[in-house]
């Protein structure tokens, strides 16, 4: 089954500990991204990256970490979280530039930062 | 600057009746603008991408729509399976290729 796999689904943590959040796509997908959803603020975008060792900053990238040295994997970084990083997080894979074509999302990370 | 704006926030309805979910929008250049449905902590999924002015795409109780300042989502006789969040995102030339996201509609439909 075609999918984008995020783990884990909820994370709580203390601030300033370092956390990875996995994510992993089996579509063959050029492009991947990571987005926050907060509630009154929608979706914004955090990284994305167009190819294997191609990143590039979204909207909202401060805090944030990413690497992709496989096509299939994209993780996301946060070395010293902090509580305005509470959010419901997901990512997304997409043929070609993931602006021209639909977006696969996976089903997301709760994370709360105490 | 490219804005995308939806309305309402939030519909109720009943089961059976019909209504439209707007999407209105600035852009320089619409290279494409999609709809999605997310269902409540689960990750949007992809409805439908409407390209230029006059398009029209339909799915089983969905049909959406594209005129040069907006796009319509409507929905036919809903069932409560269709409830959810509906999301209208879209690109343009002059926006580095990004995708600007609307807030949602919170649709609940009521048996």
């Amino acid at each position: 089954e075609a999918q984008v796999t995020q783990n884990p689904r909820y994370l709580i943590t203390v601030t300033g500990k370092k956390l990875t959040v996995t994510c992993s796509q089996n579509m063959n997908h050029e492009y991947m991204s990571w987005y926050r959803q907060d509630p009154g603020l929608g979706l914004r975008q955090i990284y994305y990256s167009m190819n294997v060792e191609v990143t590039d900053k979204g909207d909202v990238p401060e805090g944030y970490k990413v690497s992709r040295k496989e096509k299939r994997n994209f993780p996301l970084i946060l070395e010293s979280p902090s509580p305005n990083q509470t959010s419901l997080y997901f990512c997304a894979s997409s043929t070609r530039t993931g602006v021209e074509s639909p977006l696969h999302f996976g089903n997301g990370t709760r994370l709360t930062v105490t | 600057e490219d804005q995308v704006t939806q309305s309402p926030e939030a519909l109720r309805l009943q089961e059976g009746e019909s209504s439209s979910l707007n999407c209105s929008y600035t852009v320089s250049g619409l290279r494409g603008l999609f709809w999605y449905r997310q269902d409540p902590g689960k990750g949007p999924e992809f409805l439908f991408t409407l390209y230029s002015a006059g398009e029209e795409k339909e799915k089983e109780r969905l049909k959406a729509t594209l005129t040069k300042k907006e796009s319509f989502l409507h929905i036919t006789a809903p069932k409560p399976e269709d409830s959810a969040t509906y999301l209208c995102a879209l690109t343009g030339a002059g926006n580095n290729r990004k995708l600007i996201w609307g807030l949602g509609t919170s649709l609940a439909v009521n048996p």
